[in-house]
This record gives structure tokens, C-alpha cells and sequence, in this order.
């Protein structure tokens, strides 16, 4: 069974533009959750996405969005880029969240300059 | 709310040393409990788990139990290697689907030949 996937594994952003990140779950599942990862800030908790609804929210601006498709893939934007957002963005996906072990995608390496 | 407590790092031993992390966690319930290892430039993957008290999760020499009078989950491994140089995360579900996963800091590991 194929893992989870994130496009692009690497993306260099200017300050204000805005960028989209994909993730495709394992292959059943229907959870999908988004965490930043800094080195200061640890693994930070952004939004999960079940059956195409937002079901948990973290603490971040409303510039970070996100939004889950009928195949259970999701995408998380980000608008306004602003230098601190720079990071790792780790994609993860469980059966259905309650519970379950989530596994997590390479993640996404975005570098705002 | 529910929190996970790991102890600092780094942690730094000499090959085939005896590794013991500590993780303690608060919640209310019946949670289930992770260890999760990241290895340099990649995502997190699941190392073992546990979902009730007592049980034992292990994976790659690595153990850990379930310890419900102590809130307790330490990782312990008899011999480690190079290879397992990485970042450990302790983490908890609440099993209800109604908030995220809660993931302790982190711990980097160090193992020298």
C-alpha cells in the first residue's frame, strides 16, 4: 500500500505570495491532518480534515487554510507569506482519527525570503 | 486539556548503551499512546503504540508500556545503533476524534560509534 505523498517536497516563496501544498492519503483513509514543523516552535498542530469537513483547528491566522476532496487528498494554502512561515509542513493520515495511529507523509520543506 | 510531558534532549550514548526516554502524559479517560521517530530530512513514522493500560508496544528492539498508575509511557531500547539517531515524539489520542493528536516536544537522540 503506497504511503502518503506531499507535493512539492521543496518550495523557496517570496514574502506576500501565496502558496498550495497537496497531500494524498493512504489509500482508505479519510482523516488528514496538517502540523508545521519549526525548530523553535516544535510540531505545531494546524488543521485535520475528515470526510471533506474541517473537524479540528490549531492556534494559526486565518492566512493558513485548507480544504479536503471527495478522494480524501487535501490541500492547505497559505496566503501573505511572511518569513517566520517558513518550515516543514508534515501531512498525516489515519482510518479515522478517533484513535488511530496516523502516519505521516516527507512533508514539505517551504522557504519564504 | 490533555498534555504530554517528554524529557529534555539531547540524549547522546555510545553504541549498544541502554536508551530510556521518558514520557509522562495528562489526560482525562482512556487515551492511547505513540512513539514516533524522525529521522534526519524525512517525516515522522510510527514506532510502536499502545491502547490500553498494560500493554507493551515494540517495534526494531524498541519497547514501551502502557502505564496507567504512573501516566507513563517510556521508550527503552537494550542496545542502540547509529542508525537509530534521530528525533523521538511521545503522543496521545483521545480516541474521540474530537481533538488532535497531542505530541510531547521531542527528544533528539545521538549515538556514536
Amino acid at each position: 500500500k503506497a504511503g502518503v505523498t506531499q507535493t512539492p517536497r521543496y518550495l523557496i516563496k517570496t514574502r506576500g505570495q501565496q502558496v498550495t501544498l497537496s497531500c494524498s492519503p493512504i489509500s482508505g483513509h479519510r482523516s488528514v491532518s496538517w502540523y508545521q514543523q519549526t525548530p523553535g516552535q516544535g510540531l505545531q498542530f494546524l488543521f485535520e480534515y475528515f470526510s471533506e469537513t474541517q473537524r479540528n483547528k490549531g492556534n494559526f491566522p486565518g492566512r493558513f487554510s485548507g480544504r479536503q476532496f471527495s478522494n480524501s487528498r487535501s490541500e492547505m494554502n497559505v496566503s501573505t507569506l511572511e518569513l517566520g512561515d517558513s518550515a516543514l509542513y508534515l501531512c498525516a493520515s489515519s482510518f479515522s482519527g478517533k484513535g488511530y495511529e496516523q502516519y505521516f507523509g516527507p512533508g514539505t520543506r517551504l522557504t519564504v525570503t | 486539556g490533555d498534555s504530554v510531558t517528554q524529557m529534555e534532549g539531547p540524549v547522546t550514548l555510545s553504541e549498544e548503551a541502554f536508551l530510556t526516554i521518558n514520557c509522562t502524559y495528562t489526560a482525562t479517560g482512556y487515551p492511547s499512546l505513540f512513539w514516533y521517530v524522525q529521522y534526519p530530512g524525512e517525516g515522522l513514522q510510527l514506532l510502536l503504540k499502545a491502547t490500553k493500560a498494560d500493554d507493551k508496544g515494540s517495534n526494531k528492539g524498541f519497547e514501551a508500556t502502557y502505564r496507567k498508575e504512573t501516566t507513563s509511557f517510556h521508550l527503552e531500547k537494550g542496545s542502540v545503533q547509529v542508525s537509530d539517531s534521530a528525533v523521538y515524539f511521545c503522543a496521545l489520542s483521545d480516541n474521540s476524534g474530537n481533538t488532535p493528536l497531542v505530541f510531547g516536544k521531542g527528544t533528539r537522540l545521538s549515538v556514536i560509534a
